[in-house]
């Protein structure tokens, strides 16, 4: 069973516009989370990750988001989207002990000019 | 940084056949792959884990015997579609975490192979 969640299926935006998508795991021991980016026609690119330390981690392209271990929650968050963001975002967990790497079932994002 | 090599990058079958896809670490030992599909506009689903010298753990759904996953080497796992059917035409992807490290910040993924099964 898939043990990501991503709420937000399809998202529009104008540009500079913030941007939050949500991202939620089901899972009470220790994980590493990431969320990449897959831009139309192209292969998936890690945005940015976080496996311990601080949790508002940032990434690429402006990117950042912040685990929030009491909500199970990973949410990535752009202040000011650009039409070249235009893309679908995936979350992704890796579940520590169980060896196990999901993803979820993403997030179409479409910046309007 | 480390590279993650499928081959082919594009396979075209016909009914029935059997195709194999390689997934190699070329610069690293991956105790761990994971094989995913993807269908055109959905997410990666996971198929299966495998590591390096056991069997794999295939997820609920996945036909064993049909998605043969074989990973006899620290930097080789391959997967074989058996009796391939068009609705197993597909994207597929493999990654690897690397052997010895912090997990998380080493998974790498490959290019992907697109089956196209007539």
């Amino acid at each position: 069973a898939q043990s990501v969640s991503q709420h937000n299926h399809h998202v529009i935006l104008s540009e500079a516009a913030s941007l939050e998508l949500g991202c939620n795991y089901s899972y009470g021991g220790t994980v590493n989370l990431f969320w990449y980016v897959q831009y139309p026609g192209q292969h998936l690119q890690l945005l940015l990750k976080y496996f311990s330390g601080d949790p508002l981690v940032k990434g690429i392209k402006g990117f950042e988001a912040e685990f929030i271990k009491s909500k199970f929650s990973f949410n990535l968050r752009k202040p000011s989207v650009q039409w070249s963001d235009t893309a679908e975002y995936f979350c992704a967990v890796f579940l520590y002990n169980f060896n196990k790497f999901y993803f979820g079932s993403g997030t179409k994002l479409n910046v309007k000019p | 940084g480390a590279v993650v090599s499928q081959h082919p990058s594009w396979v075209i079958c016909k009914s029935g056949t059997s195709v194999k896809i390689e997934c190699r670490s070329l610069d690293f030992q991956a105790t761990t792959m994971f094989w995913y599909r993807q269908f055109p506009k959905q997410s990666l689903m996971l198929m299966a884990t495998s590591n390096e010298g056991s069997k794999a753990t295939y997820e609920q759904g996945v036909e064993k015997d049909k998605f043969l996953i074989n990973h006899a080497s620290l930097t080789l796992s391959t997967l074989t579609v058996t009796s391939a059917h068009p609705e197993d035409s597909s994207f597929y992807i493999c990654s690897a975490r690397s052997r010895g490290r912090t997990p998380g910040n080493t998974i790498y993924f490959g290019e992907g192979s697109w089956l196209t099964v007539v």
